[in-house]
């Protein structure tokens, strides 16, 4: 199957600071890349959508100055956590699929994001 | 509202049994169908993908959908303590966005 690689894996940052989390599509391109958020023990929810060269769409709830999402690449997507806070904490999730694959979606490792 | 339903068992199978996995969705034209499974603090890994009426096999996994019934279902044989997961039902809508299901977790009985 197709390759995503998410990075960093794991990352503790303080309150009121930002991250940026990438995700790259290894063997493919990548039109479209997905977010998505699960707290523990919960199902996945879904972020927002990119495509490569487009403004992202986020879904309902999700604050778009809050979580800023660069789909630069067929290859790179980025999500950001801006001023983040303790209730930010979760495992951030990315996925990418393309036509060629019939868009199925591969999802990347995962990103825990701690805030202190 | 486009929904995904699984039950959220646990559902548990002794080993080397067949363990069955049911998903049923309400978007009636939807055409692409997918199992995940996921292992605790980890991300989903595509099992299988189907896309038309029937099984399809892949190893000891069967996909098995009926677009009639909107249901959708997955077979472990000879089922193994590797198995025990928490596996997604996931269903393509019309505007290509992917949507799970909670999640139905397993456990095999060593």
């Amino acid at each position: 199957g197709a390759v995503v690689s998410q990075h960093p894996s794991r990352v503790i940052c303080k309150s009121g600071t930002s991250v940026k989390i990438e995700c790259r599509s290894l063997d493919f391109q990548a039109t479209t890349m997905f977010w998505y958020r699960q707290f523990p023990k919960q199902s996945l929810m879904l972020m927002a959508t990119s495509n490569e060269g487009s403004k992202a769409t986020y879904e309902q709830g999700v604050e778009k100055d809050k979580f800023l999402i660069n789909h630069a690449s067929l290859t790179l997507s980025t999500l950001t956590v801006t001023s983040a806070h303790p209730e930010d904490s979760s495992f951030y999730i990315c996925s990418a699929s393309a036509q060629g694959l019939e868009y199925e979606q591969y999802f990347g490792p995962g990103t825990r994001l701690t805030v202190t | 509202q486009k929904e995904v339903e699984q039950n959220s068992g646990p559902l548990s199978v002794p080993e080397g049994a067949i363990a069955s996995l049911n998903c049923t969705y309400s978007d009636r034209v939807s055409q692409s169908f997918f199992w995940y499974r996921q292992y605790s603090g980890k991300s989903p890994e595509l099992i299988m993908s189907i896309y038309s009426n029937g099984d399809k096999e892949d190893g000891r996994f069967t996909a098995q959908l009926n677009k009639a019934s909107q249901y959708v279902s997955l077979l472990i044989r000879d089922s193994q303590p590797s198995d025990s997961a928490t596996y997604l039902c996931a269903v393509r809508l019309r505007d290509d966005k992917i949507i799970f299901g909670k999640g139905t977790r397993l456990h095999i009985l060593p």
